[in-house]
């Protein structure tokens, strides 16, 4: 399967500010995802991003919070801007799992723990 | 209502007992299943994924759809303390392909 590094693993920013989560795939893949995972619920998907285009959001996500790029087939950003502590969470990139194809599910990076003070 | 229901946990077992993980769904349209691992710190690793409703078996695992209840169940045999983590079922419809729902996860401890 796929490997993903995603970094920063953990971050502490001060509310107001912005953070940018990489994304990096070992191999080139369509469709790259972002999750965001909040203590004791389930994952959300916040955007799907395809190289080329604009990122897809899901209702209550905008662009104008979530700035996504996606500039190759291995490679994708995420930023959250203007944070506040209710952007704690841990944030998670994923892309689909060439074992199962795309019918089925995803491989998942190691995830963004994002603490905002 | 959410569309997936799953109960959170903690569930404590000891070692070499057999554990049963379940979700509800209410979405009749979801055809994908898929049953999820998440160690501490770490992202989600797909374990078992199932179409539509029966039993799919690898290993030590068993992933079971029951679509006239809407119901599915994830049966770990001979439970070891390497299974202690938090398990998440996920499905989709077959024509949004794209996006995942997930249940909140259910905390698995398993103790020697």
């Amino acid at each position: 399967s796929a490997v993903i590094s995603q970094k920063p693993s953990r971050d502490i920013c001060q509310r107001g500010t912005s953070l940018t989560i990489q994304c990096q795939v070992d191999s080139q893949v369509t469709m790259m995802f972002w999750y965001r995972q909040q203590p004791g619920q389930s994952l959300t998907l916040i955007a799907t991003a395809n190289q080329g285009s604009e990122a897809t959001y899901e209702s209550g996500f905008v662009i104008d919070k979530f700035p996504i790029s996606r500039p190759n087939l291995t490679f994708s950003t995420l930023t959250v801007s203007n944070m506040s502590p209710e952007d704690s969470s841990i944030y998670l990139c994923s892309v689909d799992d060439p074992r199962t194809g795309t019918n089925y599910g995803y491989t998942f990076g190691s995830g963004t723990r994002l603490t905002v003070v | 209502q959410k569309e997936v229901e799953q109960d959170p946990g903690p569930l404590s077992v000891p070692e070499g007992a057999i554990v049963s993980l379940n979700c509800t769904y209410s979405n009749s349209a979801f055809q994908y299943f898929m049953w999820y691992r998440q160690y501490s710190r770490k992202g989600p690793e797909l374990l078992m994924y199932t179409y539509s409703s029966g039993n799919k078996e690898d290993g030590r695992f068993t992933a079971q759809v029951d679509k006239s209840s809407k119901y599915i169940s994830l049966f770990i045999r001979d439970s070891q303390p390497s299974d202690s983590a938090t398990y998440l079922c996920a499905m989709r419809t077959p024509y949004n392909t794209d996006k995942l729902i997930f249940g909140t996860g259910t905390r698995l401890q398993v103790f020697p």
